[in-house]
């Protein structure tokens, strides 16, 4: 069985600074697919990044980026130039083919002036 | 020009009565998924379905029943409504499933009481 593991359950963070939320999982399988989904107060759930485990690259869209480590089998989002729109819950979500998108519990994350 | 449309938006409905979700997608995605987001904000997968079959049944009371009768809808009837059945649903959508991101509908709160 997969498992996704966020152990930040809340985060603060000041406008303009960097902040990066951790997230672990664990699986046997070596091609698998990791996202970072946020939903804002609005409920709405939408796409951060993307993550193919087969790249060495780290995904980097704007101002999120990544920090992955395969072997360690991590997955953090740093999020630089914080904004307060950038307050939400935060979902790290892993995927391998033929099976449903599973995601850890969530990191809310609160922006402040 | 909503990608993927869920109706109603609110449900609020008494313990034993059935009821249904409705979910749409224009996007031309061949499968579709619905998943149960608890009060912890706990996001898990119920169904999925590829071009109208059923992919994917999580374990998932048969008080729920997901039909698809083309591949652009997947509506999601609950007989029975119990307390433990409040929640938000969610419906998704994807070109495929691997690696593809989902597109998620803006939710259904369903409050039984």
């Amino acid at each position: 069985a997969q498992t996704v593991t966020q152990s930040q359950p809340e985060m603060s963070v000041q406008e303009a600074e960097t902040v990066t939320l951790s997230c672990t999982y664990d699986t046997s399988e070596n091609n698998y697919y990791l996202f970072w989904y946020k939903q804002p107060p609005s409920r709405q759930m939408i796409l951060v990044i993307r993550q193919e485990a087969y790249k060495q690259q780290n995904a980097t869209e704007n101002r999120f980026s990544v920090n992955f480590q395969k072997a360690a089998k991590s997955f953090s989002l740093k999020i630089s130039d914080s904004q307060l729109g950038d307050t939400a819950m935060y979902f790290c979500a892993f995927e391998v083919s033929g099976y449903a998108l599973n995601f850890g519990k969530g990191t809310s994350l609160l922006v402040t002036p | 020009d909503t990608a993927v449309s869920q109706t109603p938006k609110y449900l609020v409905t008494q313990m034993g009565n059935d009821k249904s979700i409705k979910c749409e997608q224009n996007l031309g995605h061949d499968t579709m998924y619905w998943y149960k987001q608890d009060s912890k904000k706990f996001l898990k997968i119920m169904f999925s379905y590829n071009n109208k079959e059923l992919i994917i049944n999580e374990t998932v009371p048969n008080r729920f029943s997901p039909k698809s009768p083309d591949k652009a809808h997947l509506n999601l009837h609950i007989n029975s409504l119990e307390l433990g059945d409040s929640a938000v649903y969610f419906c998704a959508s994807s070109p495929f499933m691997g690696g593809s991101p989902l597109h998620f509908g803006n939710g259904t709160r369903l409050t039984v009481t």
